[in-house]
């Protein structure tokens, strides 16, 4: 069954400096979202991304962050100058074209760890 | 403000009972409804999902009613097993459209006893 996966699975980064979380999405899939969790916490929508700009961001996603398509299967999440609160596990998620009732399925997260 | 959120943080069950995971809504535009599984260190896994226009949907094991009257999510897992173990999120797209943003509940979690 086609994933969505992402990589590295855990990343260390001191404060302050330039962190990329990478997702290879469903391939046939053509939105794609980034999310986070603080630990103990729920999941909170972060970006959405389609046809190449972003739909739509949260108040989270602010100027330190941004997002890419660099090809046609990565998925990039960029935090310029990483900050304590910005440790959280990260996950991307994609979804298909077709239809609006089509559920998002998620990879299984990226591991951000500030110090 | 709009929200999804579980009445219960935590449900223990016994290997072979059903389990009932409740989970209310306030965004009464919501149109769409995702039940998600979180093992421990992986990401929400889709389980099932329910339109708005729907009372009733049933997969392998899994139940999920809506009734919009109250705005209430339940998710019925028949004959739970350890392999259940996990937390359970429901989550809400609001009238995204096809474009939509979730917005995801606290989580419960479920505790499967052999």
């Amino acid at each position: 069954e086609p994933e969505v996966t992402q990589t590295p699975s855990h990343q260390v980064t001191q404060m302050g400096q330039e962190v990329i979380l990478r997702c290879v999405p469903i391939s046939n899939h053509l939105y794609f979202y980034w999310y986070r969790q603080i630990l103990g916490q729920k999941v909170e929508f972060l970006v959405s991304f389609y046809n190449n700009e972003i739909s739509e961001k949260s108040e989270i996603f602010d100027d330190q962050f941004s997002v890419e398509r660099p090809d046609g299967s990565n998925f990039t999440l960029k935090i310029r100058s990483t900050k304590l609160e910005d440790s959280a596990m990260y996950f991307c998620a994609s979804r298909m074209s077709t239809g609006t009732n089509q559920p998002q399925h998620f990879g299984d997260g990226t591991r951000l760890s500030i110090l | 403000g709009e929200s999804v959120g579980l009445h219960l943080p935590t449900l223990s069950v016994q290997e072979g009972d059903n389990s009932i995971i409740n989970c209310a809504y306030s965004n009464s535009a919501s149109d769409y409804f995702i039940w998600y599984k979180q093992e421990s260190g992986k990401g929400p896994q889709f389980i099932i999902d329910i339109r708005s226009n729907m009372d009733k949907r049933q997969g392998q094991r899994v139940t999920v009613l809506l009734n919009k009257t109250v705005k209430h999510l339940s998710l019925q897992i028949a004959a739970t097993q350890p392999g259940d173990s996990a937390v359970y999120f429901c989550a809400d797209r609001g009238s995204g459209g096809s474009n939509y943003k979730l917005t995801f509940g606290k989580g419960t979690l479920l505790t499967v006893n052999p």
